[in-house]
């Protein structure tokens, strides 16, 4: 039983225009929603992350969505580049000392010259 | 300040060996977390320490694996006998303790860039 979703599983955008991933889960009791970036060859790096009390979180091109009543959030990369080509994942936890991340299946981004 | 480092960067081994992966955390996180992702699916918990002790081992596969972290630095995940479901990448992690004086949110947990597992 998967507790978060995530679509698409690959995405090819051109230079310049918006990726959108989206992720859904189910546990009620998670309040942490973090979004991991990855390169090829290194380890998932912290891109952006939203606690519930917020809809919205903005990080330069970067922006989470986040809908509590529906369980779903989304990251938006703006003006994509090609540098952002990565594998993205969402994850969820509780917000307590221990956080236990539980992750989606990842989204390979490829975002065209 | 060096990040999470984890040793090797890939092994192959033949079902019914033996295999010992390493992960050395950044210098005084005392959260330190193992994860597996099997190819094309999602990253899983496998288990978590608070300095040398187990605090949630409730993601581990079954009793061929084992996990050490003696001293509470550097930790080791031993996969005995191996079999081919064990292969994925398998990452480690680690994180500050939250201090009671905070809001009691959580730090942002380190990756290693994982070690490639390939049981044949």
């Amino acid at each position: 039983q998967q507790q978060v979703k995530q679509s698409p599983q690959s995405l090819i955008v051109q230079k310049g225009g918006i990726s959108i991933i989206n992720c859904a889960y189910e546990n009620t009791a998670f309040d942490y929603f973090p979004w991991y970036q990855q390169f090829p060859g290194k380890g998932p790096a912290l891109l952006i992350a939203i606690r519930p009390d917020v809809s919205e979180k903005k990080e330069g091109r970067f922006t989470i969505s986040f809908n509590k009543s529906a369980k779903q959030f989304s990251l938006h990369i703006m003006d994509s580049q090609p540098g952002d080509s990565a594998t993205y994942f969402c994850a969820a936890s509780r917000d307590t000392g221990f956080q236990k991340l539980v992750f989606g299946t990842g989204t390979r981004l490829l975002v065209s010259p | 300040e060096a990040g999470v480092t984890q040793f090797p960067s890939h092994s192959v081994i033949e079902k019914g060996q033996t295999v010992t992966l390493r992960c050395d955390p950044i210098s005084g996180h005392d959260n330190l977390y193992w994860y597996r992702r099997v190819m094309g699916k999602e990253i899983k918990f496998l288990l978590h320490f608070v300095k040398e002790s187990k605090q949630d081992e409730s993601g581990m596969p079954n009793n061929r694996f084992l996990a050490e972290r003696t001293g509470g630095t550097y930790s080791t995940l031993k996969v005995q006998p191996a079999e081919l479901e064990d292969s994925g990448v398998y990452f480690c992690a680690s994180s500050q303790l939250i201090s009671p004086k905070t809001s009691g949110k959580n730090y942002e947990q380190y990756f290693g860039p994982g070690t490639r597992l390939t049981v044949t």
